[in-house]
């Protein structure tokens, strides 16, 4: 069956990095788009952009610039999301999700846990 | 960037009665491209319905959804217990791709 298995969660300290990973089964990893969103604590649901699987070209959504980058290894079907210089306002689930033919989301990472915090 | 205001924040019904949640959009929504998703506690969203009114894969025919261009509605016919859950609507008609702040459905 179709499956996206997201990295397990972590606490890192402000201005450190962090890198989550996506690793996708049971479909051709290049054939659907590949999205990020984020869900801080006790809030709903952000969409942060998404990554091209063929090509590798990301797209970022507004605030979701700068420190974040997407990226792929096409060759273990995983999608990875790294955040730098962290802020405490980072914390929050962050969930993969594939995009299957419009942009619903359909199935989701079971998310990972970043906690920001000294 | 299409806002959407879901309502009620949160709706006390018992099981088996009917729910029924509004999904609004600050400007209309493109070819009806508006998706809904359940999420428990501690798990991930689930997507429920697409397209406005196509149920998703393996979702219970007591889902159905429908509405266009600024108002959408879920509406649950008759309500499990596992039915029990925040439930969120998003667009896709236009990027940004934006959800609502999400209808909490509890148990009365």
């Amino acid at each position: 069956q179709v499956q996206l298995v997201q990295s397990g969660s972590g606490l890192t300290k402000p201005g450190a990095s962090v890198k989550v990973s996506c690793k996708a089964s049971g479909y051709t990893f290049t054939s659907y788009a590949m999205n990020w969103l984020r869900q801080a604590p006790g809030q709903g649901l952000e969409w942060m952009g998404w990554i091209n699987t063929n090509t590798g070209n990301p797209t970022y959504a507004q605030g979701f610039t700068g420190r974040f980058v997407f990226s792929l290894d096409t060759s273990v079907s995983t999608a990875y999301l790294q955040i730098s210089s962290l802020k405490t306002e980072d914390t929050a689930v962050y969930y993969c999700a594939r995009a299957p033919r419009a942009w619903w989301f359909d199935p989701w990472g079971q998310g990972t846990l970043v906690t920001v915090s000294s | 960037e299409i806002v959407l205001t879901q309502s009620p924040g949160t709706l006390s019904l018992s099981p088996g009665e009917r729910a029924t949640l509004s999904c609004r959009a600050s400007q209309s929504v493109s070819s009806r491209s508006l998706a809904w998703y359940q999420q428990k506690p501690g798990q991930a969203p689930r997507l429920l319905i697409y397209g406005a009114s196509s149920r998703a894969t393996g979702i219970p025919d007591r889902f159905s959804g429908s509405g266009s261009g600024t108002d959408f509605t879920l509406t649950i016919s008759r309500l499990e217990p596992e039915d029990f859950a925040v439930y969120y609507c998003q667009q896709y008609g236009s990027s940004p791709y934006t959800f609502g702040q999400g209808t909490k459905l509890e148990i009365k």
